[in-house]
């Protein structure tokens, strides 16, 4: 596509509820990335995938987040039992193979907002 | 943790007036990339500078890097209402596929 695409671009939920984000990257970038922008704040790395692999899972913080990316394109983060401190923006990225002097492209981004 | 901070937190100017955003980093880079965001949402990529690099410009933006400061600086010349959005600094590592992000400043530009 155009651009990088994320869906839904808001979601409320239920504290305690499973939620999937998904976001669908420009075509041909093997390097997919995850954020969490909360309000006032910059955005927190969250996890890096080249191709299907989780190259780097350092940022996400704890078992309740999960991410895959089964395909090497379209990637969905995944997070259990939702508490009201997961509401945030999060922001999907990719770029072209990763490599160190390439621009990120990024998503307008999913609203969560947990109740 | 975030790498960076920008400084200051806010700013507000007069259409036509420059704007100069500062950001500090912790620990060597391999480049550092200014981005732009409006209304909490998507960030646009501005401008990437090497570590090998002093100064860039692109249109109306000027980036400065010293890295023995660890700072940078990014100056939007004759400002628009239209440049009124949120500005970061992001750093990628020696070997690091991620970005780590700054607070960011909050621009306003005042018709």
């Amino acid at each position: 596509g155009a651009g990088v695409s994320q869906t839904p671009s808001n979601k409320v939920t239920e504290k305690g509820k499973y939620v999937e984000l998904r976001c669908d990257p420009i075509s041909g970038h093997t390097a997919l990335y995850w954020y969490r922008q909360s309000l006032g704040q910059g955005p927190e790395f969250l996890i890096y995938f080249q191709g299907t692999g989780a190259a780097d899972d350092s940022g996400l913080p704890n078992d309740r987040f999960f991410a895959v990316r089964p395909e090497g394109s379209v990637s969905t983060l995944k997070i259990q039992r939702t508490e009201r401190g997961d509401s945030a923006v999060y922001l999907c990225a990719s770029s072209f193979q990763g490599t160190a002097n390439t621009e990120a492209f990024f998503g307008q981004g999913t609203r969560l907002t947990v109740v | 943790s975030q790498q960076g901070e920008e400084d200051p937190q806010a700013l507000s100017i007069q259409e036509g007036e420059n704007a100069t955003m500062n950001c500090s980093y912790k620990t060597s880079i391999n480049n550092l990339q200014w981005y732009r965001q409006n209304s909490g949402r998507g960030l646009v990529h501005l401008i990437l500078i090497r570590s090998n690099e002093r100064e860039k410009h692109s249109g109306r933006l000027r980036v400065t890097l010293d890295t023995s400061k660890k700072s940078s600086s990014l100056l939007i010349t004759a400002s628009r209402a239209a440049d009124t959005a949120s500005y970061f600094c992001a750093t990628r590592g020696p070997g690091a596929n991620n970005l780590f992000f700054g607070t960011g400043t909050r621009l306003t530009v005042i018709p």
